[in-house]
């Protein structure tokens, strides 16, 4: 599976976007990018997973590049509730499916 | 959205006991379950896949003779970790994953051996 980087970690104002960036510069075409957070002491809950068009939910959206090399996690209006671990992943869709967490990237949303 | 239920969410035990927890899907069937282990201030690392009736298939460095799981049903795994000792102690979280689903997560045990 292709590794990932991301940022250590981020603040983000309540009620403000935030935008969390992710690279997987070596990223195979079958592999898509998938992204879970984790609250502490729980979990990780599944937020969004995309291939190379712009995927949008309830929870957030993706948008990744053309060149499929990196990807944005954009939650748009970020709360209290929103402060996680939050991992990108590149990972094949079902069979084979084997993910590798980094460190993630700790998002604190401040009041 | 998808469930998965893992149980217990806390154990606290001597050494030397086995300590058995189980991992659910409440409402897909789950043809592959996952078992993770995460360390304090750690990312989560897999220790096996299990597919339903088959054996599960263990990274390196896990033992399989001391974490045993079994993949019974398309909605149940379990993960037996044998003769427990204080250098078990982790927080252990399961996953499982249906047909074209992604993976969902259960919300972790903390096992924590005296």
């Amino acid at each position: 599976d292709a590794k990932t980087t991301q940022p250590p970690s981020m603040d983000c104002a309540e009620g403000r976007a935030a935008n969390l960036p992710c690279n997987h510069s070596t990223i195979s075409g079958n592999e898509y990018v998938y992204w879970y957070r984790q609250i502490h002491s729980q979990g990780p809950q599944y937020i969004i997973h995309g291939l190379k068009n712009n995927e949008t939910n309830e929870m957030a959206s993706l948008i990744i590049t053309e060149d499929r090399k990196s990807s944005t996690l954009i939650l748009p209006h970020a709360t209290l509730r929103d402060t996680a671990v939050y991992y990108c992943i590149a990972a094949p869709a079902y069979y084979g499916q084997n993910f590798v967490f980094g460190p993630g990237t700790r998002l604190s949303v401040l009041p | 959205g998808a469930v998965v239920s893992q149980h217990p969410s806390r154990v606290i035990c001597k050494s030397g006991t086995s300590v058995k927890i189980e991992c659910r899907s409440l409402d897909f069937q789950a043809t592959t379950m996952f078992w993770y282990r995460q360390f304090p201030k750690q990312s989560l690392m897999l220790m096996a896949t299990s597919n339903e009736g088959s054996k599960a298939t263990y990274e390196q460095g896990v033992e399989k003779d001391k974490f045993l799981i079994n993949h019974a049903s398309l909605t149940l795994s379990t993960l037996t970790v044998t003769s427990a000792h204080p250098e078990d102690s982790s927080f252990y979280i399961c996953s499982c994953r249906g047909a074209n689903q992604p993976q969902h997560f259960g919300d972790g045990t903390r096992l924590s051996i005296l």
